[in-house]
C-alpha cells in the first residue's frame, strides 16, 4: 500500500539552529500539505501545494519557515533559526479528491516530532 | 473563538459501549465533515466523511450532521480496545483549494 514517507521521524535541535523535514507524498498526488500538531491540538496548516505551486501558506511564518516543492513531487520545510516554540510535530499529507468531489481525502505521513531545546 | 471546537477528553469507556464524540463549528461555509481517526506516533486517517447535512453509517461508525445547530457526531457502537486513539473532527468549505480546518481531538480510550 503507497504511504507518504516523512525523515527524519525524531530530530532535536538547539534552538537558533537551521532544520529541514522531507516529505515524499505517494505517487501522483498533485495536492501536498504540511501541517504542525502541537501535542493535544489538531493538525494546523503551514502551507499547501497543487504540483509544484503555493496555494496557501497564510498560515507560514515566513519569517522563519520556508516550503519548496521543486519538481512537483517531494517537498522540503525549513526552519531558520528554530525556536523553543517550534517544538510540535511536523506533518506532511497528500490528498486525493473525495469521491463526492469538492474536498479532498489527506493522506498523512507518520510525521517529524521536533525538539527545540 | 476558534472555527471548530472539540471537547479535548480524555474519554475512557469499557469494551462494547457505545462512544459519541462531539464536534461544533461557526463557519456557515462548511460542507464536507469528517473523522479522522489517530493512533499514537501515527498520521492521522481518514475514518469516514459526510457531505452537508445527514448521516452516514460505515460498519460500527455512524457519523451525523446537523447543520443548523452547526454541530456534528461520531458514534462507535460495540467498541474495541483497537478503537482507542484520537478522534479528530475535520471540515471544509467545497471547491476550489478549500482548507481543512481540524478540531483538537478526542483522546478515547476503550478499556478491555
Amino acid at each position: 500500500e503507497a504511504e507518504v514517507a516523512q525523515s527524519p521521524r525524531y530530530k532535536i535541535t538547539e534552538k537558533s539552529q537551521a532544520v529541514a523535514f522531507w516529505c515524499d507524498p505517494i505517487s501522483g498526488h498533485a495536492t501536498l500539505y504540511w501541517y504542525r500538531q502541537i501535542l493535544g491540538q489538531g493538525p494546523e496548516l503551514l502551507v499547501q501545494f497543487q504540483d509544484e505551486s503555493v496555494v496557501d501558506d497564510s498560515q507560514l511564518p515566513k519569517d522563519r519557515f520556508s516550503a519548496e516543492r521543486l519538481k512537483g513531487v517531494d517537498s522540503t520545510l525549513k526552519i531558520q533559526p528554530a525556536e523553543l516554540g517550534d517544538s510540535a510535530m511536523y506533518l506532511c499529507a497528500s490528498s486525493v479528491p473525495l469521491q463526492r468531489g469538492g474536498s479532498y481525502e489527506q493522506y498523512f505521513g507518520p510525521g517529524t516530532r521536533l525538539t527545540v531545546t | 473563538q476558534k472555527e471548530v471546537e472539540q471537547d479535548p477528553g480524555p474519554l475512557s469507556v469499557p469494551e462494547g459501549a457505545i462512544v459519541s464524540l462531539n464536534c461544533t463549528y461557526s463557519n456557515s461555509a462548511f460542507q464536507y465533515f469528517m473523522w479522522y481517526r489517530q493512533y499514537s506516533r501515527k498520521g492521522p486517517e481518514l475514518l469516514m466523511y459526510t457531505y452537508s447535512s445527514g448521516n452516514k453509517e460505515d460498519g460500527r461508525f455512524t457519523a451525523q450532521v446537523d447543520k443548523s445547530s452547526k454541530y456534528i457526531s461520531l458514534f462507535i457502537r460495540d467498541s474495541q480496545p483497537s478503537d482507542s486513539a484520537t478522534y479528530l473532527c475535520a471540515m471544509s468549505a467545497s471547491g476550489g483549494y478549500q482548507k481543512v480546518t481540524f478540531g483538537t481531538g478526542t483522546k478515547l480510550q476503550v478499556i478491555p
